[in-house]
């Protein structure tokens, strides 16, 4: 089981603005990344560290964390923006690597 | 520009042992983390472990007993074998470079293995 927890899924309006939770107390001393997986497709990195974004996702994506929570906020999402998103960071005993749950953005 | 090329048997019947090769091209080989991912049909993201260029590794509690993660660093590929197969490990897997300077994030990913295991 996942020690980092995701809401299964959010839906947004075209153009409006959705937060992705992931939750853990792994969080507490490790800023997670997050990853947009679309189907049949690997997942592609999004955000990491305290609010970094790789070359070429768009800057409407941001992330931030407080305590044991993290997330990944997308403002003015796009119809591309639809997929499944994951977070990563480590266990509570922060030995090891995991991944939350999930998250499935719908655009509507 | 990083490219990884994985490969392996698709197809294994329970008991045996899944093997799986990645090719690193492009980039530097050391400082870095390379990491086995795994998806199950239908299902999330599973961290599997991850092995350094002077060959430390890490693996997931769940899969500790039964995982190898090894390196060439000379032919710039790491391998994954995992033993005692069972329906349960069916799924893609993925190679990934967890890249050192962005804390590990895993920045390029090969295209997926898809293993399956008849129950």
């Amino acid at each position: 089981s996942s020690e980092l927890t995701q809401d299964p899924a959010v839906s947004v309006a075209l153009g409006q603005t959705v937060r992705i939770t992931c939750q853990g107390d792994g969080l507490r001393n490790s800023f997670p990344t997050w990853y947009q997986q679309k189907p049949g497709q690997a997942p592609l990195l999004v955000m990491y560290g305290k609010n970094s974004r790789p070359s070429g996702i768009p800057d409407r994506f941001s992330g931030s964390t407080l305590g044991n929570t993290a997330s990944l906020t997308i403002t003015g999402a796009q119809a591309e923006d639809e997929a499944d998103y994951y977070c990563n960071s480590r266990d509570s005993t922060g030995n090891h690597r995991v991944f939350g749950t999930g998250t499935r953005v719908t655009v509507l | 520009q990083v490219q990884l090329q994985q490969w392996g048997a698709g197809l294994l019947k329970a008991s045996e042992t899944l093997s799986l090769t990645c090719a690193v091209y492009g980039g530097s080989f050391n400082n870095h983390y390379w990491t086995w991912i795994r998806q199950a049909p239908g299902k999330g993201l599973e961290w599997i472990g991850e092995i350094d260029h002077s060959g430390r590794t890490t693996f997931a509690p769940s899969f500790k007993s039964r995982v190898t993660i090894s390196v060439d660093a000379s032919k710039n590929q790491f391998s994954l074998n995992l033993t005692s197969l069972t329906a349960a490990d069916t799924g893609v897997y993925y190679c990934a470079r967890g890249r050192r300077e962005w804390l590990r994030a895993l920045d390029n990913w090969g295209q997926g293995t898809p293993v399956t295991v008849p129950s």
